[in-house]
């Protein structure tokens, strides 16, 4: 099973609509990041959360440590926010460093 | 805003070829990552690097795989003798900490 799942594989969605993409984890984390990864594959990390709620512009995100799961969330979706959107966690070794461990990502698709 | 930054963009070697992906990271940063994701998948980590040596690999970088940072600025990732499944997306990826890492824009490995 993946330590980190995300749901919906595949979204659709109209311009202007608002848009929600999840993700559940089953590990211990210390935080959790969401990216965006373009058609080009290069990857930019949008959010790193450990608690709470973090807001950029349009975009906002949302996580539930108690219930491991995250969301983000896109208002007023644009054909551009269309790209592979990609949730991380980052394991709690106790540690100060640790590798991520990838969901499959979110394929949206915005239409004019 | 500081970059990770990686060369070359695109990298074409033959089956059994050794191959070099740089990459300079972010210069105060102290930790220092490879990913990879092969056409499809999810991305996977490779193996973090801190105080000049490995802190953490994982099951894919075996001993065709090493790291080094030869100087204050580069971070590079040899594979010794490439395979056609070696073929995919290489990330470099720099933190001040473990948390809250920078990824570069990926070098595409095509090993023929």
């Amino acid at each position: 099973k993946n330590e980190v799942e995300q749901s919906p594989q595949n979204l659709t969605a109209q311009e202007g609509e608002f848009i929600t993409i999840n993700c559940s984890y089953s590990v211990g984390i210390s935080a959790l990041h969401w990216l965006q990864q373009h058609p080009g594959g290069g990857i930019v990390s949008l959010f790193m959360l450990s608690s709470g709620k973090k807001k950029h512009g349009r975009l906002i995100a949302t996580i539930n440590i108690q219930e491991k799961h995250s969301s983000l969330h896109i208002t007023a979706s644009h054909p551009r926010d269309s790209a592979v959107y990609i949730c991380a966690v980052k394991k709690n070794y106790g540690g100060s460093q640790g590798n991520l461990i990838f969901g499959k990502g979110t394929k949206l698709s915005v239409k004019p | 805003e500081p970059e990770v930054t990686q060369t070359p963009s695109h990298q074409v070697t033959q089956m059994g070829q050794e191959v070099i992906l740089r990459c300079v990271p972010i210069s105060n940063h102290l930790y220092f990552y490879w990913y990879r994701q092969i056409l499809g998948q999810k991305v996977e980590f490779l193996v973090s690097f801190y105080n000049n040596e490995i802190s953490e690999k994982s099951e894919i970088f075996d001993d065709q795989f090493s790291v080094e940072r030869p100087d204050g600025s580069n971070f590079t990732l040899k594979i010794r003798s490439t395979k056609l499944e070696d073929s995919a997306m290489y990330f470099c990826a720099s933190s001040v900490r473990g948390p809250g890492q920078y990824f570069g824009p990926g070098t595409r490995l095509t090993v023929t």
